[in-house]
């Protein structure tokens, strides 16, 4: 399967703390992608990133990417209860993207 | 907000009967996909189109249909429903490959 890992399959912190959760792949790629899902809904575009780029910003998000190692962490800093939700890194070619099981993200208030 | 728009939201149907999943999009996106999601698991491919009369079978075996007439578009038809078909369908489309558009998913059950 060319699909990924997300790591961990659960996260559960506290308001305020910061959430990372990780992604590996297995094949070269042209960008990684990652979105949140809220429990039952379609899935929300949240950054990309380029083969060419290590990090990216976007808000309370930071992403990085390592193709040497096949892998990109997504950062939420400051972490809200609203960010309760499902993480999915998707990747692949301009054409077809794969995504992972995902990362299941409690904010306990 | 998305601009694309799937339904049914909800479906509850019976073994046998025929259905058809509607899913259009207001954005002029060529590339769009159906991906199969069990609850809290992966998302799986199993149609995609890059364009009218566009329409290819993904990574994971569906015995569901797929058509592509207008570029807006792309329903998914199940000839027979049966209860391994109970699943989340989820639509989305893409201008450039560079970020999906996803629908808010229909959820099928068949009984």
């Amino acid at each position: 399967s060319q699909q990924g890992e997300e790591d961990p399959q659960a996260l559960s912190i506290q308001e305020g703390e910061n959430a990372t959760m990780n992604c590996s792949y297995k094949t070269s790629i042209n960008n990684l992608q990652w979105y949140r899902q809220n429990s039952g809904r379609g899935l929300v575009h949240l950054i990309l990133i380029r083969s060419n780029e290590r990090e990216k910003h976007s808000g309370r998000l930071r992403v990085t990417l390592d193709t040497s190692k096949k892998s990109s962490s997504l950062l939420i800093t400051a972490s809200r209860a609203a960010d309760t939700a499902s993480y999915f890194c998707a990747q692949g070619n301009f054409n077809k993207f794969y995504f992972g099981s995902g990362t299941k993200l409690n904010v306990k208030p | 907000e998305a601009d694309i728009y799937q339904t049914p939201r909800y479906l509850v149907i019976g073994t046998g009967k025929k259905i058809t999943l509607e899913c259009s999009q207001t954005m002029g996106h060529d590339k769009m996909y159906w991906y199969q999601q069990d609850p809290g698991m992966e998302l799986h491919l199993i149609h995609y189109s890059y364009g009218v009369n566009s329409t290819e079978k993904g990574d994971l075996s569906s015995e569901s249909t797929v058509s592509r007439i207008r570029t807006e578009h792309f329903p998914l038809t199940l000839e027979s429903a049966r209860p391994s078909h109970t699943s989340q369908y989820l639509c989305a489309s893409s201008e450039s490959g560079e970020g999906y558009t996803f629908g808010s998913g229909t959820r099928l059950t068949v009984v």
